[in-house]
């Protein structure tokens, strides 16, 4: 069965620091692989996905994830914190053995300090 | 336009209630979904519909019911409400199974 976790319920940063999210899967077939980010009181909005192809994949707003299958991971990165990234992050998973049904990790605060 | 809409946004209701939540997509969307977000934050997939016919059903209980009366519209009906049914709702859309997902707003459903 598919799986995501995320370490780290909270990550502080300062602005203009770099961003690192962290997510590691389980998946017994070739995994979809998503960031998804909810501002407060917001439905989720697409940060990026990972289907097949490149393993680096950009995404809105300046960030970007890598793909490592060795790693089962797919962390998300980006260069420079701005206030405005302040949110809740989630990653997600989903494979053709379970018809595609996208499974949600647990969620990451990022508060960006001034 | 909003692309996912969810009506209302919030809902307080007693115990033992019946209440139902909204959801239209004008994305002319195949796929639409219910997801519960607890107060931790942690998202569970409840029912998907492909082409108004359910493909996911999870282990929710059947106070829960799903009705696509078209594509473009995924409404949610809960019998005999329970303090634990207190969540935020999300609908959300996809035009195929493993396409991006757009979501509503959510419902935030209180139940005292």
């Amino acid at each position: 069965a598919q799986s995501v976790t995320q370490l780290g319920s909270h990550v502080s940063v300062s602005e203009g620091a770099l961003v690192l999210l962290r997510c590691n899967y389980s998946s017994s077939v070739p995994p979809y692989l998503f960031w998804y980010v909810q501002y407060p009181n917001q439905g989720l909005q697409l940060l990026l996905k990972y289907t097949t192809g490149a393993t680096l994949v950009k995404g809105i707003n300046g960030f970007e994830a890598e793909f490592k299958k060795s790693e089962t991971s797919f962390h998300l990165t980006k260069p420079s914190a701005h206030m405005s990234d302040a949110a809740e992050y989630f990653c997600a998973v989903s494979d053709v053995d379970s018809s595609y049904k996208l499974i949600f990790g647990s969620g990451t605060r990022l508060l960006v300090r001034p | 336009d909003t692309a996912v809409s969810q009506t209302p946004k919030y809902l307080v209701t007693q115990m033992g209630n019946d209440k139902s939540i909204k959801c239209e997509q004008n994305l002319g969307h195949d796929t639409m979904y219910w997801y519960k977000q607890d107060s931790k934050k942690f998202l569970k997939i409840m029912f998907s519909y492909n082409n108004k016919e359910l493909i996911i059903n999870e282990t929710v209980p059947n106070r829960f019911s799903p009705k696509s009366p078209d594509k473009a519209h995924l409404n949610l009906h809960i019998n005999s409400l329970e303090l634990g049914d207190s969540a935020v709702y999300f609908c959300a859309s996809s035009q195929d199974l493993n396409g991006e997902l757009f979501f509503g707003e959510g419902s935030r459903l209180t139940v005292l």
